[in-house]
């Protein structure tokens, strides 16, 4: 079955520096990928969708890249703030059927 | 537009009681999610719905039933609650199928079992 792998420590980064987070998968390559992001206690927040077929996406300061030969997909979040301090999770569709399948998500805090 | 709503927030059972969650959403959306999530957990998927007065099984349905008669609504019911079910439930819905399209999830029930 499918298994997404997380970093599950928590990423420290310096405000104004560029937040890289990292999804690995295991099995299958999705034909979609999607991050969210999650503040303590809500619910999680969708934020990109990639496609298969597109190597990079980008939404304002975020960019998000998938790589189906490494299985995996970077998440950038550039002059990052204080404000972008969240779990993000990475979630793929999953095979033949209508579920997300979910990582545990990386906890980024970026410092003043 | 108040998008997924959930209730309740909080909610403390001892073993053996039974109860409902709900989830509205006002998106008009045909897919509806119920997930759980635990610490150090991604969200794992207990039913789904692909529409008023279906269901279907996720990840995780033991101990679950769901209901969704009427299109806007989804509910997650627990028959008798086990300290296992003590987690934080999200409702997400979708208009298009899990994988390829935006969920959209509520605020969460947190659920105690003791």
């Amino acid at each position: 079955s499918q298994k997404i792998e997380q970093n599950s420590e928590a990423l420290n980064i310096q405000e104004g520096k560029t937040a890289t987070l990292t999804c690995n998968y295991t099995n299958y390559s999705p034909a979609y990928l999607q991050w969210y992001r999650q503040d303590p206690g809500r619910g999680p927040v969708f934020l990109l969708l990639i496609r298969e077929n597109e190597k990079e996406k980008r939404k304002e300061r975020l960019k998000v890249t998938f790589d189906t030969t490494l299985k995996q997909s970077l998440f950038h979040i550039t002059a990052s703030q204080p404000a972008d301090s969240a779990t993000y999770l990475c979630a793929l569709e999953g095979a033949g059927n209508y579920q997300l399948i979910w990582g545990a998500g990386t906890k980024l805090i970026i410092k003043p | 537009n108040a998008g997924v709503t959930q209730t309740p927030k909080f909610r403390v059972l001892k073993t053996g009681q039974s109860m409902t969650l709900l989830c509205a959403q006002d998106m008009n959306h045909e897919y509806m999610y119920w997930y759980r999530q635990d610490p150090g957990m991604g969200l794992r998927l207990i039913h789904y719905s692909v529409g008023e007065g279906t269901t279907a099984k996720g990840e995780v349905p033991d101990g679950y039933n769901v209901s969704r008669l009427k299109k806007q609504n989804f509910l997650l019911g627990l028959e008798s609650a086990a300290p296992s079910q003590t987690s934080v439930y999200f409702c997400a819905s979708s208009s298009l199928a899990g994988g390829t399209d935006t969920q959209y999830f509520g605020p969460g029930t947190r659920l105690t079992v003791l």
